[in-house]
């Protein structure tokens, strides 16, 4: 079956510009939530969706970091006036619903390149 | 935050067993997880344990969960090649949470 796909899988692009990163979840779920991982590290926790508002967005380290979902299903985030620390992959999950007994499926990632 | 903390390589022979160790900082965690990654993969999810549990098995897989000491353990039975990876621990603080905070990984190599 289809799982949480994510493009592009590569993105490389120069300190200053914006980027869109694209997540499709898995068809029904409802909750949906970007993490990032930098090297070495595990993921950090960004936001998470439930359906098309952003429940939580405690995460997202500044205002350069927003994330849509407008029709509660696929996701973007956008990263303005990108900086070479953004440099990362950048990770999708989605999940049933947001609370109680579930699980979270993750996708493959985005690696963002800021030269 | 709540940190978790995995020791960063673990390196065994095909065919041991393999011990991956996490301890974890909230005594609240109700879920503890462990996931796979692979390179250039996403992370898969291999079990999870409840907190009010103390050992989970699921075929060569084992948990043990030590909730004094916040203690997590993922013991790989008959390790094999395709095992090596990086192995993520990670919490969820209840029910009503949806957050996970992941430690840093070990990497398992694993010696044919």
């Amino acid at each position: 079956g289809a799982g949480v796909s994510q493009t592009p899988s590569n993105k490389v692009t120069e300190k200053g510009k914006y980027v869109e990163l694209r997540c499709d979840p898995i068809s029904g779920h409802t909750a949906l939530y970007w993490y990032r991982q930098s090297l070495g590290q595990g993921p950090e926790f960004l936001i998470y969706f439930q359906g098309t508002g952003a429940a939580d967005d405690s995460g997202l380290p500044n205002d350069r970091f927003f994330a849509v979902r407008p029709e509660g299903s696929v996701s973007t985030l956008k990263i303005q006036r990108t900086e070479r620390g953004d440099s990362a992959v950048y990770l999708c999950a989605s999940s049933l619903t947001g609370t109680g007994d579930y699980e979270q499926y993750f996708g493959p990632g985005t690696r963002l390149t800021v030269t | 935050g709540e940190d978790v903390e995995q020791s960063l390589f673990l390196s065994v022979r095909e065919g041991d067993s393999s011990v991956i160790n996490c301890t974890y900082t909230d005594s609240s965690s109700t879920y503890l997880y462990w996931y796979k990654q692979e390179p250039g993969a996403g992370l898969q999810l291999l079990t999870y344990i409840f907190s009010n549990m103390d050992m989970k098995q699921d075929q060569r897989l084992t948990v043990l969960l030590n909730k004094k000491d916040k203690h997590l353990s993922l013991r790989i039975a008959d390790t094999q090649t395709g095992d090596s990876a990086i192995y993520f621990c990670a919490e969820r603080f209840g029910a009503g949470s949806y957050q996970l905070t992941f430690g840093k990984g070990t990497k398992l190599s694993v010696i044919p």
